[in-house]
């Protein structure tokens, strides 16, 4: 019962920005939007949240539309070490983590 | 600062054996969740814990499965029983309180049963 949807694949050639949307319409006012991957069958990665402004850190960006209901992650200059399921959740800061089937992104030489 | 500690990292029990799984959360972290993966499935959640109580388990198997988070010490995810459908990875996140938080994973114990 994951909140949100993704394109379940994207390609993204090495050294470009990769941009990843994520639906989620449904969300509540209390609700963030979380940024997390999974690379190979290592543990899920933190990447980055947000409220309802647009956010950066060292690993991406996070913009999220005016109206909250869709958002897009956007790693600045991919590396093959970026490919990756990236998984777009919504959540309080008290519910679990709910994993949807994510996008796969793999990154091309 | 260590991160979230999963031990052991990889466990082989022969079925019918009891498997124990242990997660050490960051320093200052209350909040346990605990998610399988099956070889080649998404993650799924189990069950969320604070210290001492259990706060949604509606992800854990009705039998032979059971959690808890002690007032000292690491949470344990126990199988009792392991059979070969049990054969799976098993991750640990944990959070702090607080609004906006962030919940950060171990690097998860595979199970296998043989």
């Amino acid at each position: 019962d994951a909140k949100t949807t993704q394109p379940p694949s994207m390609d993204c050639a090495e050294g470009r920005a990769a941009n990843l949307p994520c639906n989620h319409s449904t969300i509540s006012g209390n609700e963030y939007v979380y940024w997390y991957r999974q690379i190979h069958s290592q543990g899920p990665q933190y990447i980055i949240h947000g409220l309802k402004n647009n956010e950066t850190n060292e690993m991406a960006s996070l913009i999220i539309t005016e109206d909250r209901k869709s958002s897009t992650l956007i790693l600045p200059h991919a590396t093959l070490r970026d490919t990756a399921v990236y998984y777009c959740i919504v959540r309080t800061s008290y519910d679990k983590v709910i994993f949807g089937p994510g996008t796969s992104l793999s990154v091309i030489p | 600062n260590a991160g979230v500690m999963q031990n052991p990292r990889h466990l082989v029990r022969r079925r019918g054996q009891e498997a124990r799984l242990r997660c050490s959360p960051m320093k200052g972290h209350s909040h346990v969740y605990w998610y399988r993966q099956l070889p080649e499935e998404g993650l799924k959640f189990m069950v969320y814990l604070q210290k001492e109580n259990i706060i949604d388990e509606s992800g854990m198997p009705k039998e032979r499965f059971s959690a808890e988070f002690p007032k000292e010490g690491p949470s344990i995810l126990r199988i009792q029983q392991v059979v070969r459908g049990d054969s799976a990875a098993y991750f640990c996140a944990s959070s702090p309180q607080g609004a906006g938080t962030e919940a950060f994973f171990g690097q998860g114990t595979r199970l296998t049963v043989v």
